[in-house]
C-alpha cells in the first residue's frame, strides 16, 4: 500500500490568520503517463461524511471557497487556508487514488479554532 | 439531486451476519465505481475497497479481502456492503461514496451507517 503522511496532526487557528497542513506519500503519486497526481483533500466536519475540498493535487471541488488552495508534485503536497474561519474546523485528510484499488488515507489533521 | 442514501444505524451481536445498503439516485448509477469507507469511533477513514454496479466487479484493499463482501444490484441502484459473521472490532461508521465522472474524484457520498456489534 502506499502510505499517506499527514503533519501536523492537530493545529489551532486564530481566525483570519493562514493555516497549511502537509502530505506526504511513500511514493510518488504521478500516473503511467505522467499526465495527472491523483492526490485529493477531504474536510470531515464534527457528525458529516467528508467532504470534498481539493481534486487532483490543486483543483477545488464545486463550491469551495478560494480561501483553499493546493499544491505539490510527486511525493509532497500542501493544503493552505489563506484565512481561516470558524466553519473550517473538522479533520483535513488527504488521500491518494492512484493505486486501484488500494486506496489509502492520510491519519487526518484536526483543525481547531483558537 | 445526486446522492446515496444510507440506513443510519445498524445493531447486532457477534456472530451474526450483516448486509447494509447504498442506494444511489439522481446519476447513472451503473457507471461509476461505487467505494466504501469505514471510519471506527474516534478513529481516521480507511478505504475498504468498491464495486462497478455495472457488471458488478468488485475490488478490495488486502486489509478487508476476505473479510467482507461488496456487491451492487444495477436493477435497484444499490451496493452492499456485507459480513458473514460480525465481531465486536466491527463496530464503526461505514460510509458509501461515488464519483460522477471517469477518473474523477470521488465527490459524493452517503451519510454512513453505524454499525454497532
Amino acid at each position: 500500500d502506499i502510505v499517506m503522511t499527514q503533519s501536523p496532526l492537530s493545529l489551532s487557528v486564530t481566525p483570519g490568520e493562514p493555516a497549511s497542513i502537509s502530505c506526504r506519500s511513500s511514493r510518488s503519486l504521478l500516473d503511467r503517463d505522467g499526465a495527472n497526481i491523483y492526490l485529493d483533500w477531504y474536510l470531515q466536519k464534527p457528525g458529516q461524511p467528508p467532504q470534498l475540498l481539493i481534486y487532483t493535487v490543486s483543483y477545488r471541488a464545486s463550491g469551495v471557497p478560494d480561501r483553499f488552495s493546493a499544491s505539490g508534485s510527486g511525493t509532497d503536497f500542501t493544503l493552505k487556508i489563506s484565512r481561516v474561519e470558524a466553519d473550517d474546523v473538522g479533520i483535513y485528510y488527504c488521500m491518494q487514488r492512484l493505486d486501484f484499488p488500494s486506496y489509502t488515507f492520510g491519519q487526518g489533521t484536526k483543525l481547531e479554532i483558537k | 439531486e445526486v446522492q446515496l442514501v444510507q440506513p443510519g444505524a445498524e445493531v447486532k451481536k457477534p456472530g451474526e451476519s450483516l448486509k447494509i445498503s447504498c442506494k444511489g439516485s439522481g446519476y447513472r448509477f451503473t457507471k461509476f465505481w461505487v467505494a466504501w469507507v469505514r471510519q471506527m469511533p474516534g478513529k481516521g477513514l480507511e478505504w475498504m475497497g468498491l464495486v462497478f454496479p455495472g457488471d458488478s466487479d468488485s475490488r478490495y484493499s488486502p486489509s478487508f479481502r476476505g473479510q467482507v463482501t461488496i456487491s451492487a444490484d444495477k436493477s435497484t441502484n444499490t451496493a452492499y456492503l456485507q459480513w458473514r459473521s460480525l465481531r465486536a472490532s466491527d463496530t464503526a461508521i461505514y460510509f458509501c461514496a461515488t464519483r460522477n465522472r471517469t477518473a474523477g474524484p470521488f465527490e459524493i457520498w452517503g451519510q454512513g451507517t453505524m454499525v454497532t456489534v
